[in-house]
């Protein structure tokens, strides 16, 4: 079946450095990725689509400067957090979509768990 | 706007009893409706979708328009379906998923 893979799993920072995460789908090519944000015990909220070969569209109250996503090709779709800060610590997901499978479920990553210091 | 609610947090049942998670949503349109489930961890992972139709791991659900609302039903709960639920929601297609709160199912023996 699809697999979108996530890497990193889980990472630590300090605070004011950036982080980048990686969301890449292993056997289907995905035109448009989703990025996901997780507070603990809640529900996922939408941050933004990334969109290949072009901008990212971004959900409001989402902070395009700070969380900065790259769609450089089908198969992988990166999410920089910018100067990061302790309150950007969360659990972050990305999802893809077949594009050659028309109106498919959305696939998920693993995850990764943020924590900045 | 689009949303999709789940009202209960937690459920708690017993092996072998049914189960019901509940599921409204909001949406002008026709929408797409997903239950995805995500064992403790692991990935979140697709249930079943409205449009399949289909039974999976004996779990069914229904979309009832009139209601709009899709509840997630089992006759017998086992214990390996303790996980969180997450109802979930696509407007047009190719759009993103809104996800309601999740539902953490807790079966016991």
């Amino acid at each position: 079946g699809a697999v979108v893979s996530q890497h990193p799993s889980w990472v630590i920072c300090k605070s004011g450095t950036s982080v980048k995460i990686e969301c890449r789908s292993l056997d289907f090519q995905a035109t448009t990725m989703f990025w996901y944000r997780q507070f603990p015990k809640q529900s996922l909220m939408l941050m933004a689509t990334s969109n290949e070969g072009s901008k990212a569209t971004y959900e409001q109250g989402v902070e395009k400067d700070k969380f900065l996503i790259n769609h450089a090709s089908l198969t992988l779709s990166t999410l920089t957090v910018t100067s990061a800060h302790p309150e950007d610590s969360s659990f972050y997901i990305c999802s893809a979509r077949d594009m050659v499978s028309g109106n498919s479920p959305l696939h998920f990553g693993n995850g990764t768990r943020l924590t900045v210091t | 706007a689009q949303r999709v609610t789940q009202p209960e947090k937690l459920l708690s049942v017993f092996k072998g009893a049914p189960v019901e998670l509940k599921c409204n949503y909001s949406y002008s349109g026709s929408p797409e409706l997903f239950w995805y489930v995500q064992y403790s961890r692991q990935r979140l992972q697709l249930l079943l979708r409205h449009i399949s139709r289909e039974s999976i791991k004996g779990f069914t659900a229904d979309l009832n328009k009139g209601e709009t609302s899709f509840h997630l039903k089992k006759p017998f709960a086992q214990e390996e379906d303790s996980a969180m639920y997450y109802c979930a929601l696509r407007g047009q297609a190719g759009t993103a998923l809104i996800f309601g709160k999740g539902t953490t199912l807790s079966v016991s023996s």
